[in-house]
């Protein structure tokens, strides 16, 4: 139990362009979803709290308008990058909240060209 | 300010002995910790928790002990395998908010 998945598993896009990421429950359903980045050997940065059927609360640094964070169910998060860079490249994972605990997805490399 | 820190970048073990993972936190609030396995281009996956309740939990080779006035948390895996060969990260969050601060991770290399 306590599966999450993440779609798509890696991207390259052009710079400019926007890019979506799912991130899915798939047997539970989560109010509270997380969206995390990674940059190499370095730990993982949370970016955003996504709360289902309200607004994502963004940690400082965050920007808001370039992360947009969408939770219009239990079982689903999207994170869109909008008019991506090269400096945006990285490891971005999500987790959901079940009980206690965070379970993670699986990750989504995003390359900018 | 890092808030939760590994100090060792990375370990090596002898298959079939104890590897013991450490981490390090400042704010003596956090009541909640956890422990996670990563591997390359993976998620992390959950290991084992503890509350600030206790001072050890244990789930089958993985023993987490807290040690709240050294604001210490270690994990032990007895006996290692080489299956464990992966990053670990240390977690602690503020219980009811679910928001983790994670540690940098420690490399574990388990040698056949």
């Amino acid at each position: 139990g306590a599966v999450v998945s993440q779609h798509p598993s890696r991207v390259i896009c052009k710079s400019g362009t926007s890019v979506k990421i799912e991130c899915r429950s798939l047997d539970f359903q989560a109010t509270t979803m997380f969206w995390y980045r990674q940059f190499p050997k370095q730990s993982l940065m949370l970016m955003a709290t996504s709360n289902e059927g309200s607004k994502a609360t963004y940690e400082q640094g965050v920007e808001k308008d370039k992360f947009l964070i969408n939770h219009a169910s239990l079982t689903l998060s999207t994170l869109t990058v909008t008019s991506a860079h090269p400096e945006d490249s990285s490891f971005y994972i999500c987790s959901a909240q079940h009980q206690e605990t965070q379970y993670f997805g699986p990750g989504t490399r995003l390359l900018v060209l | 300010d890092q808030q939760v820190k590994q100090n060792s970048p990375s370990l090596s073990v002898q298959e079939g002995r104890i590897s013991i993972l450490n981490c390090d936190y400042t704010n003596s609030m956090f009541d909640y910790f956890l422990w996670y396995k990563k591997y390359p281009a993976e998620g992390p996956t959950f290991l084992i928790s503890i509350s600030s309740i206790k001072d050890k939990n244990e789930d089958g080779r993985f023993t987490v002990f807290l040690n709240k006035s050294a604001k210490h948390l270690s994990l032990h895996i007895v006996p290692s395998q080489p299956g464990d060969s992966a990053v670990y990260f240390c977690a602690a969050a503020f219980s009811g908010t679910y928001k983790y601060i994670f540690g940098t991770g420690t490399r574990l290399k388990v040698l056949a």
